[in-house]
């Protein structure tokens, strides 16, 4: 399979702290994305970056891809409550061909 | 903006019974997926049009599933007949650009 691989599985963390999550693949990219799905909902497009781009920020978003080692990372900087869900990377491959990671479970605790 | 529309939003029937789902893709966008969730994973594409032509469906049970992409705009995905293992939610996606995704809420179908 050609799913990228995400962890944590799950992270629970306190309120105000940051949170982050990896994922990894296999194949050559050309851009990987990270999606947001709530309990129950449909997922929702955090941030995009492209395989030329080493780091890119979204409000309190931080994506880094570091192509050599085929992996990224997502870190949410002083979280919310609002913020627990779970999170997806998306990379694209050959083809246009998009993957969907494992994803990693957040729990943000009051 | 109106976004992707799905329906139903929830489903149960018996195994062997047949199920349709329909999605509504935003409006210009050319590109429509339909993807697979379990409980736990990621979503897994079941197929893939762009416009009405089918990209891929490598990964459709063909023997059961069947999904049409009419006039390039709405798109219905056939179950028939549902194995237990079908429990899952349906998600529909689309996209102009190829990239960033668009989904509906997802259609949550339950096969007792």
């Amino acid at each position: 399979s050609q799913q990228g691989e995400e962890d944590p599985q799950a992270l629970s963390i306190q309120e105000g702290e940051n949170a982050t999550m990896n994922c990894s693949y296999k194949t050559s990219i050309n851009n990987l994305q990270w999606y947001r799905q709530n309990s129950g909902r449909g997922l929702v497009h955090l941030i995009l970056i492209r395989s030329n781009e080493r780091e890119k920020h979204s409000g309190r978003l931080r994506v880094t891809l570091d192509t050599s080692k085929k992996s990224s990372s997502l870190l949410i900087t002083a979280s919310r409550a609002a913020d627990t869900a779970s999170y997806f990377c998306v990379f694209t491959g050959g083809g246009n061909k998009l993957t969907f990671g494992t994803g990693t479970q957040l729990k943000v605790e009051l | 903006e109106a976004g992707v529309a799905q329906s139903p939003r929830y489903k149960i029937i018996e195994k062997r019974q047949s199920v349709a789902f329909w999605c509504n893709p935003i409006s210009g966008h050319a590109t429509l997926y339909w993807y697979q969730q379990i409980l736990g994973q990621g979503p897994k594409l079941l197929i893939q049009f762009q416009n009405n032509g089918v990209v891929d469906d490598s990964q459709l049970p063909k023997d059961r599933f069947s999904a049409e992409r009419l006039k390039g705009v709405d798109s219905t995905l056939k179950i028939q007949p549902a194995k237990l293992e079908d429990s899952a939610v349906y998600l529909c996606a689309s996209s102009f650009s190829g990239s960033e995704l668009f989904f509906g809420e997802g259609s949550r179908l339950t096969v007792l």
